[in-house]
Protein backbone atom coordinates (compact mmCIF):
# COMPACT_ATOMS: atom_id res chain seq x y z
CA UNK A 1 0.00 0.00 0.00
CA UNK A 2 1.08 3.48 -0.95
CA UNK A 3 1.88 5.18 2.06
CA UNK A 4 3.03 9.06 3.39
CA UNK A 5 4.56 9.61 5.84
CA UNK A 6 5.58 13.60 7.70
CA UNK A 7 7.35 12.83 11.22
CA UNK A 8 7.21 16.22 11.68
CA UNK A 9 3.82 17.33 13.39
CA UNK A 10 4.76 20.97 14.19
CA UNK A 11 7.43 23.16 13.17
CA UNK A 12 8.03 27.09 13.85
CA UNK A 13 10.33 29.24 11.90
CA UNK A 14 11.47 32.91 12.17
CA UNK A 15 10.04 35.45 9.62
CA UNK A 16 12.53 35.71 6.78
CA UNK A 17 14.48 32.43 7.51
CA UNK A 18 14.31 29.09 5.74
CA UNK A 19 12.67 26.37 6.61
CA UNK A 20 12.65 22.43 5.07
CA UNK A 21 9.34 19.98 6.12
CA UNK A 22 10.86 16.80 5.82
CA UNK A 23 8.38 13.61 4.19
CA UNK A 24 9.03 10.31 2.81
CA UNK A 25 6.64 8.05 1.13
CA UNK A 26 6.43 4.15 0.26
CA UNK A 27 5.58 2.98 -3.27
CA UNK A 28 6.77 -0.11 -5.47
CA UNK A 29 5.46 2.23 -8.85
CA UNK A 30 8.45 3.71 -10.85
CA UNK A 31 6.19 6.54 -11.79
CA UNK A 32 4.10 8.65 -9.48
CA UNK A 33 3.51 12.12 -8.73
CA UNK A 34 4.30 14.14 -5.88
CA UNK A 35 2.40 17.08 -4.23
CA UNK A 36 3.02 19.65 -1.48
CA UNK A 37 -0.45 21.44 -0.36
CA UNK A 38 -0.85 24.20 2.06
CA UNK A 39 -3.92 24.48 4.19
CA UNK A 40 -3.87 27.81 5.79
CA UNK A 41 -6.19 27.94 8.81
CA UNK A 42 -10.01 27.82 8.37
CA UNK A 43 -9.05 28.34 4.62
CA UNK A 44 -8.94 25.65 1.50
CA UNK A 45 -6.40 23.74 0.16
CA UNK A 46 -3.89 24.79 -2.19
CA UNK A 47 -1.51 23.43 -4.12
CA UNK A 48 2.42 24.67 -3.44
CA UNK A 49 4.34 22.58 -5.70
CA UNK A 50 4.29 19.63 -7.18
CA UNK A 51 7.25 16.71 -8.47
CA UNK A 52 6.86 13.97 -11.14
CA UNK A 53 8.89 11.49 -10.50
CA UNK A 54 10.15 10.46 -14.11
CA UNK A 55 11.94 14.37 -14.03
CA UNK A 56 15.54 14.22 -11.43
CA UNK A 57 15.36 18.19 -11.37
CA UNK A 58 13.85 19.74 -8.03
CA UNK A 59 10.70 21.58 -8.55
CA UNK A 60 10.84 25.16 -7.72
CA UNK A 61 7.89 27.85 -7.35
CA UNK A 62 9.53 30.97 -6.11
CA UNK A 63 10.53 31.16 -2.20
CA UNK A 64 9.67 27.28 -2.93
CA UNK A 65 11.75 23.94 -3.67
CA UNK A 66 11.67 20.63 -2.98
CA UNK A 67 14.25 18.02 -2.57
CA UNK A 68 12.96 15.27 -4.47
CA UNK A 69 15.12 11.49 -3.36
CA UNK A 70 13.84 8.70 -5.82
CA UNK A 71 15.94 6.22 -4.29
CA UNK A 72 15.41 7.20 -0.74
CA UNK A 73 11.51 7.28 -1.36
CA UNK A 74 12.01 11.32 0.15
CA UNK A 75 10.35 14.17 -0.75
CA UNK A 76 11.25 17.46 1.50
CA UNK A 77 9.76 21.18 1.55
CA UNK A 78 11.95 24.05 1.78
CA UNK A 79 10.98 27.62 2.06
CA UNK A 80 13.02 30.41 1.72
CA UNK A 81 12.51 33.94 3.23
CA UNK A 82 9.46 32.55 5.56
CA UNK A 83 6.49 35.58 5.60
CA UNK A 84 3.46 35.08 8.16
CA UNK A 85 1.38 34.17 5.46
CA UNK A 86 3.28 30.93 5.25
CA UNK A 87 1.65 29.63 8.26
CA UNK A 88 -0.97 26.72 7.89
CA UNK A 89 -0.57 23.04 7.55
CA UNK A 90 1.68 21.70 5.01
CA UNK A 91 0.45 18.20 3.68
CA UNK A 92 2.87 16.03 1.96
CA UNK A 93 0.92 14.14 -0.99
CA UNK A 94 1.37 11.01 -3.34
CA UNK A 95 -0.67 9.91 -6.21
CA UNK A 96 0.01 7.03 -8.30
CA UNK A 97 -0.90 8.86 -11.88
CA UNK A 98 -1.29 12.11 -13.31
CA UNK A 99 -4.81 12.74 -12.29
CA UNK A 100 -5.76 10.41 -9.57
CA UNK A 101 -6.33 10.17 -6.15
CA UNK A 102 -4.37 11.62 -4.00
CA UNK A 103 -2.94 10.14 -0.68
CA UNK A 104 -2.06 12.46 2.16
CA UNK A 105 -0.07 12.84 5.15
CA UNK A 106 -0.95 13.66 8.41
CA UNK A 107 0.48 17.04 8.21
CA UNK A 108 3.11 19.68 9.99
CA UNK A 109 1.58 22.77 11.25
CA UNK A 110 4.09 25.29 10.44
CA UNK A 111 4.36 28.49 12.72
CA UNK A 112 6.01 31.56 11.50
CA UNK A 113 7.55 34.29 14.36
CA UNK A 114 7.65 37.46 13.88
CA UNK B 1 -14.80 31.53 -12.32
CA UNK B 2 -15.18 30.98 -9.06
CA UNK B 3 -13.89 28.09 -8.00
CA UNK B 4 -15.08 24.81 -6.08
CA UNK B 5 -18.03 25.78 -3.92
CA UNK B 6 -19.37 23.68 -1.46
CA UNK B 7 -22.68 23.76 0.45
CA UNK B 8 -23.58 23.83 3.70
CA UNK B 9 -20.40 24.65 4.81
CA UNK B 10 -21.63 23.70 8.33
CA UNK B 11 -24.19 20.92 9.36
CA UNK B 12 -25.25 19.66 12.55
CA UNK B 13 -27.10 16.88 12.93
CA UNK B 14 -28.49 14.12 15.25
CA UNK B 15 -27.52 10.47 15.08
CA UNK B 16 -29.56 8.29 12.60
CA UNK B 17 -30.57 11.01 10.40
CA UNK B 18 -29.64 11.46 6.73
CA UNK B 19 -27.64 14.05 5.13
CA UNK B 20 -26.50 15.55 2.11
CA UNK B 21 -23.65 17.65 0.72
CA UNK B 22 -23.31 19.49 -2.41
CA UNK B 23 -20.31 20.14 -4.75
CA UNK B 24 -20.04 22.76 -7.82
CA UNK B 25 -16.72 22.02 -9.31
CA UNK B 26 -14.78 24.78 -11.96
CA UNK B 27 -17.28 24.93 -14.98
CA UNK B 28 -15.31 22.28 -17.74
CA UNK B 29 -13.14 20.13 -15.12
CA UNK B 30 -14.02 16.55 -15.94
CA UNK B 31 -12.83 14.82 -12.44
CA UNK B 32 -14.32 15.51 -8.95
CA UNK B 33 -12.88 14.11 -5.95
CA UNK B 34 -15.04 13.74 -2.37
CA UNK B 35 -12.14 13.55 0.87
CA UNK B 36 -12.94 13.24 4.13
CA UNK B 37 -11.07 15.02 6.87
CA UNK B 38 -10.72 14.43 10.65
CA UNK B 39 -9.36 16.58 13.01
CA UNK B 40 -5.32 16.77 13.05
CA UNK B 41 -5.33 14.28 10.43
CA UNK B 42 -4.51 14.65 6.43
CA UNK B 43 -7.91 14.12 3.73
CA UNK B 44 -8.67 10.37 2.84
CA UNK B 45 -9.79 9.78 -0.20
CA UNK B 46 -13.47 8.94 -0.77
CA UNK B 47 -14.46 8.64 -4.56
CA UNK B 48 -13.87 10.24 -7.68
CA UNK B 49 -15.95 10.38 -10.70
CA UNK B 50 -15.22 11.38 -14.54
CA UNK B 51 -18.17 13.09 -15.82
CA UNK B 52 -20.78 10.99 -14.64
CA UNK B 53 -19.20 7.91 -14.19
CA UNK B 54 -18.15 7.20 -10.73
CA UNK B 55 -14.68 5.73 -11.21
CA UNK B 56 -13.18 4.76 -7.46
CA UNK B 57 -14.51 4.29 -4.04
CA UNK B 58 -12.26 3.78 -1.23
CA UNK B 59 -13.06 0.82 1.11
CA UNK B 60 -13.46 3.51 3.69
CA UNK B 61 -16.79 4.34 2.12
CA UNK B 62 -19.18 2.16 3.70
CA UNK B 63 -22.71 1.48 2.56
CA UNK B 64 -24.23 4.00 4.21
CA UNK B 65 -22.16 6.77 1.55
CA UNK B 66 -23.39 7.34 -1.76
CA UNK B 67 -22.15 10.07 -4.03
CA UNK B 68 -23.56 10.84 -7.38
CA UNK B 69 -22.34 13.36 -10.17
CA UNK B 70 -25.67 13.65 -12.48
CA UNK B 71 -24.85 15.13 -15.96
CA UNK B 72 -21.51 15.57 -14.61
CA UNK B 73 -22.02 19.06 -13.75
CA UNK B 74 -22.67 19.42 -9.45
CA UNK B 75 -21.87 16.38 -7.32
CA UNK B 76 -24.20 15.10 -4.15
CA UNK B 77 -22.63 12.96 -1.28
CA UNK B 78 -25.05 11.47 0.79
CA UNK B 79 -24.66 9.87 4.29
CA UNK B 80 -27.80 7.82 6.13
CA UNK B 81 -27.87 6.70 9.31
CA UNK B 82 -25.88 8.76 10.39
CA UNK B 83 -22.97 7.36 13.51
CA UNK B 84 -20.62 10.20 15.36
CA UNK B 85 -17.96 8.84 13.63
CA UNK B 86 -18.98 10.29 10.46
CA UNK B 87 -17.66 14.05 12.18
CA UNK B 88 -15.72 15.34 9.97
CA UNK B 89 -14.57 17.78 7.33
CA UNK B 90 -15.72 16.59 4.14
CA UNK B 91 -13.63 18.15 0.78
CA UNK B 92 -14.55 18.27 -2.75
CA UNK B 93 -11.61 18.67 -5.44
CA UNK B 94 -11.68 19.22 -9.24
CA UNK B 95 -9.48 19.01 -11.94
CA UNK B 96 -8.75 18.14 -16.01
CA UNK B 97 -9.99 20.98 -18.04
CA UNK B 98 -11.58 19.69 -20.98
CA UNK B 99 -8.93 20.17 -23.45
CA UNK B 100 -6.41 20.55 -21.13
CA UNK B 101 -2.84 18.38 -19.95
CA UNK B 102 -3.32 19.83 -16.91
CA UNK B 103 -4.15 17.84 -13.62
CA UNK B 104 -4.03 20.30 -10.51
CA UNK B 105 -6.63 19.23 -8.06
CA UNK B 106 -8.56 22.43 -6.68
CA UNK B 107 -10.15 22.29 -3.10
CA UNK B 108 -13.55 24.01 -2.06
CA UNK B 109 -13.50 25.02 1.23
CA UNK B 110 -15.31 21.96 2.56
CA UNK B 111 -18.50 21.21 4.64
CA UNK B 112 -18.18 20.44 8.39
CA UNK B 113 -20.02 17.26 9.84
CA UNK B 114 -20.89 17.10 13.41
CA UNK B 115 -23.23 14.36 14.59
CA UNK B 116 -24.29 14.84 17.91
Amino acid sequence: AQTVTQSQPEMSVQEAETVTLSCTYDTSESDYYLFWYKQPPSRQMILVIRQEAYKQQNATENRFSVNFQKAAKSFSLKISDSQLGDAAMYFCAYSPHRDDKIIFGKGTRLHILP
Amino acid sequence: DTGVSQNPRHKITKRGQNVTFRCDPISEHNRLYWYRQTLGQGPEFLTYFQNEAQLEKSRLLSDRFSAERPKGSFSTLEIQRTEQGDSAMYLCASSSPRGSRTYEQYFGPGTRLTVT
